[in-house]
């Protein structure tokens, strides 16, 4: 049973870097795609972008221009960077290994339990 | 962008039929993956490729597609039930969410 788990601190200051970790168990990266997701409280869910095991990115226009993502497959791990953080980006973070194809076939079927990130001085 | 539209709430009674939509531009040709949220815990794959349940999931939950609708089908109801519902497509460049769904069981 493949198992996801995000790290990282629970609460950013205002302008600073987000840095978080996906640690993957039960299971490769190799050949997966690698997906960041948030949730603000009490709102939808937001596709952040993926990673490919490769380290071929895909970012949601909407965020390409503070995200960073990258992947280490001897660690089976997978980080997410987001810059410049703002009261508007406190969420639940979530990570998500899933195939993938340009018609959307593969849904994501292995999600991690997700991590509160707040964001205040 | 591609823009998902659903219904932000739902109600039913309890052993009965539920229906949540999830709205867009030819969404009959696109794959429509459906989730399920419960408060404090992360998203469920209920439905996905429109019509498929993963194992595990009830057989009363039923999905189908068409047009401009992509529709989540829960008969029978129960307490367990509730929760939100996201469908979600790939837009050929970029994954979308719709906007949730909460669905009550009354």
């Amino acid at each position: 049973q493949v198992q996801l788990q995000e790290s990282g601190p629970g609460l950013v200051k205002p302008s600073e870097t987000l840095s978080l970790t996906c640690t993957v168990s039960g299971g490769s990266i190799r050949n997966y795609y690698l997906t960041w997701i948030r949730q603000p409280p009490g709102k939808g869910l937001e596709w952040i972008g993926y990673i490919y095991y490769s380290g071929r990115t895909n970012y949601n226009p909407s965020l390409k221009s503070r995200v960073t993502m990258s992947v280490d497959t001897p660690k089976n791990q997978f980080s997410l960077r987001l810059n410049s953080m703002t009261a508007a980006d406190t969420a639940v973070y979530y990570c998500v290994r899933h195939d993938h194809d340009n018609g959307g076939y593969y849904p994501f079927d292995n999600w991690g339990q997700g991590t509160l990130v707040s964001v205040s001085s | 962008s591609y823009d998902l539209t659903q219904p932000l709430s739902v109600s039913v009674a309890l052993g009965q039929t539920a229906t949540i939509t999830c709205d867009g531009n030819n969404i009959g040709n696109k794959n429509v993956h459906w989730y399920q949220q419960k408060p404090g815990q992360a998203p469920v794959l209920v439905i996905y490729r429109d019509t498929n349940r993963p194992s595990g999931i009830p057989e009363r939950f039923s999905g189908s597609n068409s047009g401009n609708t992509a529709t989540v089908t829960i008969s029978r109801a129960q307490g367990g039930d509730e929760a939100d519902y996201y469908c979600q497509v790939w837009d050929g460049s970029t994954w979308v969410f719709g906007g949730g769904t909460k669905l009550t069981v009354l």
